[in-house]
């Protein structure tokens, strides 16, 4: 099935540094999600956005919806170990009809050492 | 509110044998959905349930199957199980339906074994 491209595959960063990853497709979705996934869980929604340009924060996450409807970008600032975790994009193709489902990126893997 | 639960959270099988899991999805939504998650393929899409009509289908064979009850609760069953099936199993719960509104609430998965 389509896949989005997410990156990095992995980072490894210091206690209170700043965070950046993002996904991108050659398809344009109407609805970007950031998922994080701890070991054994399932994944929990951090940030959910909706429209193109917009910029949406939970906390010290940070997230924005590309204006070409293709792209979306994860921020998280002055990390903590706590954030350590497999961090997920993933877009919705279309609104209204059937097609509600989600398409997902491979995840980026994130250690924080503290 | 509670959130998704599934169950059982830890599954066996042999090859050959069939399988079903189930979810519950949050108090109030009506649509539920199934994802494989392996370490090779991520995260793909089963089927999504609605109103117990299956509006969705991803690109699994015929071995994969699911319902959906009048209470919202689901199943999916996984027929003459081979190897490769072994994985998570997450199901998630949304809303629905409104157009362009697709936040989904995970449950912890089903950890599928088969040996």
């Amino acid at each position: 099935g389509q896949q989005l491209n997410q990156s990095p595959q992995s980072m490894f960063i210091q206690e209170g540094e700043d965070v950046s990853m993002n996904c991108t497709s050659s398809s344009i979705f109407n609805t970007w999600l950031w998922y994080k996934q701890d070991p054994g869980e399932g994944p929990v929604l951090l940030i959910a956005l909706y429209k193109a340009g917009e910029l949406t924060s939970n906390g010290r996450l940070t997230a924005q919806f590309g204006i070409t409807r293709k792209d979306s970008f994860l921020n998280i600032s002055a990390s903590i170990p706590s954030d350590v975790g497999i961090y997920f994009c993933a877009g919705q193709l279309s609104g209204g009809g059937s097609n509600y489902k989600l398409t997902f990126g491979k995840g980026t893997l994130l250690t924080v050492n503290p | 509110k509670a959130g998704v639960t599934q169950t059982p959270r830890y599954l066996i099988k042999t090859r050959g044998q069939q399988v079903t899991l189930s979810c519950s999805p949050i108090s109030g939504h009506r649509s539920v959905s199934w994802y494989q998650q392996t370490p090779g393929q991520g995260l793909q899409f089963l089927f999504e349930y609605f109103s117990e009509t299956q509006r969705n289908k991803g690109n699994f064979p015929g071995r994969f199957s699911g319902r959906q009850f009048s209470n919202s609760r689901s199943e999916m069953n996984v027929s003459t199980l081979e190897l490769g099936d072994s994985a998570l199993y997450l199901c998630a719960s949304s809303p629905r339906p409104r157009d362009s509104y697709n936040e989904q609430f995970f449950g912890p998965g089903t950890r599928l074994t088969v040996l």
